[in-house]
Order: structure tokens, then C-alpha cells, then sequence
């Protein structure tokens, strides 16, 4: 299965871009790449997802490189609501959605 | 709708003994996955089910074995558990069409085995 690499932590000041990146060099041409967000004592919750091409939704944009090996989640406007450790996770397409995810990165995000 | 429930939300166990985690999904989704969650490791596949009636290995299912009862229920049994099998145990579901669909988690299960 393919592995992704993310930073251990990454600091952000509220109201301002975040940009948390991943690696997935590995990966092939069927993995979806998803975001998955973790609040504290809580189970992870879903943020986006895409295939190829640049995804928007209410929470967050998500920036695949034209190689697809590596990707980019964006919180335009960071709360401290946003505070929580990201995984970056890759699911084949044929695999029945079988989610491997990266260690994440913790967010803090200051006032 | 309640989403992904589990139970219970905390066990302690003593080396050797065994127990039945739940999860139950009202999505009338085909999928559902176990994961455990220890520190520093992010999230690791145990097995899933693809549909009713039929369940696979995941990344770590040595010392675990699994039931999917219906399409609303999977269930995790340790058999004998394990100090290493003290972990943080997620339950999943997902409609599955095939269009990388996401995950839908429970809140999790706490093991802690002494």
C-alpha cells in the first residue's frame, strides 16, 4: 500500500491561510487522496477528498500536484476550532476503500 | 440519525481474558472497517467488511477476529488480549460506489489491558 508523509506539527495565528502539506510519493493511479480531521477524544472526521484536480468545499481546498505525488490541504481562514491533528490517507479506488493513513500533523492554532 | 456507535466507550481488561467491541451503523452503509489508533502510529486498518457477509485482513489483524452480523453491525473480538492490544479502537462505514466515498467514524473504544 502506499505511504504518505506529513510534518509533526505545524503552528498557525487565527485568520490566517493554513497550508498543510503531504507526500505520497508512492502512489498510484487509482488511490483517492483524503483529508481526515481529529479533535481531541473524538474520531476522525472527514474534511475532503479528491482524485486529480483541485477540490473546494465549505471547510477546506485541497491542491494535488499535476504528479499527484504530492498534496496540499488549505483552511483559508484558521480558528482555533481548527485545532485538531490532520491525516492525510490514500484509498484505492479498486480496494474497497481501505484508508491508509500518515501519522498526521497536530495544528495549533494561536489567537 | 446516530451515525457510528460503539460500545462500550472505556474496558479494562486483564491478560488473557476476552471481549466483544460493537459497532453498530443507520446509514445503510455496505462497508465497515476497525482500525486502532496508538500514539505516534496514526491509524491502522484491522480488518474490514465489504458487504454483508463477507469480511478481510487488514494491516495488523493478528490477535483479532471479527463478525459482520448484518449490515448494520460489525463486531471486534479479542480472544486473549494482549498488553500490545491496548489501544484506541475505531469502527467506520462507507456507502461504497466506488468513487473514493469517504469514512464515517464512531467515537471510539478505550482498551486498556494490564
Amino acid at each position: 500500500d502506499a505511504k504518505t508523509t506529513q510534518p509533526n506539527s505545524m503552528e498557525s495565528n487565527e485568520e490566517e491561510p493554513v497550508h498543510l502539506p503531504c507526500n505520497h510519493s508512492t502512489i498510484s493511479g487509482t488511490d483517492y487522496i483524503h483529508w481526515y480531521r481529529q479533535l481531541p477524544s473524538q474520531g476522525p472526521e472527514y474534511v475532503i477528498h479528491g482524485l486529480t484536480s483541485n477540490v473546494n468545499n465549505r471547510m477546506a481546498s485541497l491542491a494535488i500536484a499535476e504528479d499527484r505525488k504530492s498534496s496540499t490541504l488549505i483552511l483559508h481562514r484558521a480558528t482555533l476550532r481548527d485545532a485538531a491533528v490532520y491525516y492525510c490517507a490514500l484509498a484505492g479506488g479498486t480496494s474497497y476503500g481501505k484508508l491508509t493513513f500518515g501519522q498526521g500533523t497536530i495544528l495549533t492554532v494561536h489567537p | 440519525n446516530a451515525g457510528v456507535t460503539q460500545t462500550p466507550k472505556f474496558q479494562v481488561l486483564k491478560t488473557g481474558q476476552s471481549m466483544t467491541l460493537q459497532c453498530a451503523q443507520d446509514m445503510n452503509h455496505n462497508s465497515m472497517y476497525w482500525y486502532r489508533q496508538d500514539p505516534g502510529m496514526g491509524l491502522r486498518l484491522i480488518y474490514y467488511s465489504a458487504s454483508e457477509g463477507t469480511t478481510d485482513k487488514g494491516e495488523v489483524p493478528n490477535g483479532y477476529n471479527v463478525s459482520r452480523l448484518n449490515k448494520r453491525e460489525f463486531s471486534l473480538r479479542l480472544e486473549s488480549a494482549a498488553p500490545s492490544q491496548t489501544s484506541v479502537y475505531f469502527c467506520a462505514s462507507r456507502w461504497d460506489r466506488g468513487l473514493g466515498e469517504t469514512q464515517y467514524f464512531g467515537p471510539g473504544t478505550r482498551l486498556l489491558v494490564l
